[in-house]
């Protein structure tokens, strides 16, 4: 089975802040992919970033940042010195070697002035 | 333009009306996706096309039908809606259906039915 657990429904912190945003994923795969997508209140899921289950190296994108962790299952998003545009729903979603992707339930994150 | 563009953005319908939604994408891929999104609820797949062809239809009610003329666009055309059809609907694409491909979404069309 394949499962994406994102168990922080809403954050809420100050601009400036630090903020991991936690995915947890099942997966009995053993090539598979995640994916990180913003969604702001206009709708549209923006991509973010894939990560390939055989490439464990952790990666940085300006205040963005991934930790994947094949031993827990886990692939966090951290956002560094957040800002008030950071502010949207954040999907953490996994697909297997076949078509469907699977997302979580998504976090709600509030970055406040 | 935008990668995968949505039409129309905003939808009210009634229940008795016959709508369609339009999707088109501009980033030369072979899969497309139709999602909805409720509140408070996990996006839901609903179709998923490949080449023009249907490969997944997760058990979709029929009032909802697609349509994909070609790769580079889908419809979804709506009859006999529910209220509790009212929903984001999205639409995305992506190169293939299986490996290292990211799917891009477009703006969605929100739906509501009265």
């Amino acid at each position: 089975a394949q499962k994406v657990t994102q168990a922080q429904t809403e954050i809420s912190v100050v601009e400036k802040e630090d903020v991991t945003l936690d995915c947890v994923y099942e997966t009995r795969d053993t090539t598979y992919y995640l994916f990180w997508y913003k969604q702001p209140p206009s709708g549209e899921l923006v991509f973010l970033i894939r990560r390939n289950s055989f490439d464990e190296q952790n990666e940085i994108s300006g205040r963005y940042s991934w930790n994947f962790q094949k031993s827990t299952s886990s692939f966090n998003f951290t956002i560094t010195a957040s800002q008030v545009v950071d502010s949207a729903v954040y999907f953490c979603a996994l697909r297997g070697d076949f078509n469907k992707f699977y997302f979580g339930s998504g976090t709600k994150l509030n970055v406040k002035p | 333009e935008t990668g995968v563009t949505q039409t129309p953005r905003h939808l009210v319908m009634g229940m008795t009306n016959k709508k369609s939604l339009k999707c088109e994408q501009h980033l030369g891929h072979n899969a497309m996706y139709w999602y909805k999104q409720s509140a408070k609820k996990p996006l839901e797949l609903m179709f998923v096309y490949n080449f023009k062809e249907q490969t997944e239809n997760n058990s979709v009610p029929s009032r909802f039908s697609p349509e994909c003329p070609n790769s580079s666009h889908l419809f979804l055309h709506l009859h006999t809606l529910q209220p509790e059809d009212s929903a984001l609907y999205l639409c995305a694409s992506s190169r293939d259906i299986q490996g290292p491909n990211e799917a891009f979404f477009g703006q969605g069309t929100r739906l509501t039915v009265v």
